[in-house]
């Protein structure tokens, strides 16, 4: 069965680009969650959405970052526009959500670098 | 809000010894789950435990929830060297979806 499909797996952009990950969850999971990895802060949960709706966004730093989830096989975070702060490795996650049923599956991740 | 305590942060241990990690929270979780991260990978999850008390084994692998429900270990015996890795431990609460991360604990096997 496939995991959860994330991509680019790598993404270097200059300071002030768009960039644009991109998720593909489990098949039949109906929740979705990003998250960004670094050193010093380590998992941070950016955003995640229920049946394709977002439900919690208060982990998204700034306004130029933005999640979209237009139905429920994919999803986009953008970042626009990019700063070198903005580099780590993004991780989308995926699960089937009920009242007991909490086990989130991860991606690979997208390492970012913003030179 | 909610924080969890993983410790140690690392640790470095000879192959074939027990390794034993742990997390406490700042409050109640209904569950916990335990990741292991291996360097460019997603974690990847180990153990799901839904009851306080619960011990569930994977492999050589055991982890438990706590009694009081604001803390979780996890033990591996007899460790081998694909063992290295950060473990993570994550926590649920209340009614919120999303998990709590721990920092993580670094682990080096030396053969």
């Amino acid at each position: 069965d496939a995991g959860v499909i994330q991509s680019p797996r790598h993404e270097v952009t200059e300071m002030g680009q768009e960039v644009t990950l991109r998720c593909k969850p489990i098949s039949g999971h109906n929740s979705l969650f990003w998250y960004r990895q670094t050193m010093m802060r380590g998992l941070e949960l950016l955003i995640y959405f229920n049946n394709n709706v977002p439900i919690d966004d208060s982990g998204m730093p700034e306004d130029r970052f933005s999640a979209k989830m237009p139905n429920a096989s994919f999803s986009t975070l953008k970042i626009q526009p990019s700063e070198p702060r903005d580099s780590a490795v993004y991780f989308c996650a995926s699960s089937r959500r009920t009242s007991s049923y909490n086990e989130q599956f991860f991606g690979p991740g997208t390492r970012l670098t913003v030179l | 809000g909610q924080q969890l305590n993983q410790s140690p942060q690392s640790m470095f241990i000879q192959e074939g010894e027990d390794v034993s990690m742990n997390c406490t929270s700042s409050s109640i979780f209904n569950t916990w789950l335990w990741y292991k991260q291996e360097p460019g990978e997603g974690p990847v999850l180990l153990i799901a435990l839904y009851k306080a008390g619960e011990l569930t084994s994977n492999g050589r692998l055991t982890a438990q929830f706590g009694i009081t429900r604001k803390d979780s270990f996890l033990n591996i015996s007899a460790s081998i060297p694909s063992d290295v890795g950060i473990y993570f431990c994550a926590g649920r609460g209340g009614s919120q979806g999303n998990l709590i991360f721990g920092k993580g604990t670094k682990l080096s096997v030396k053969p």
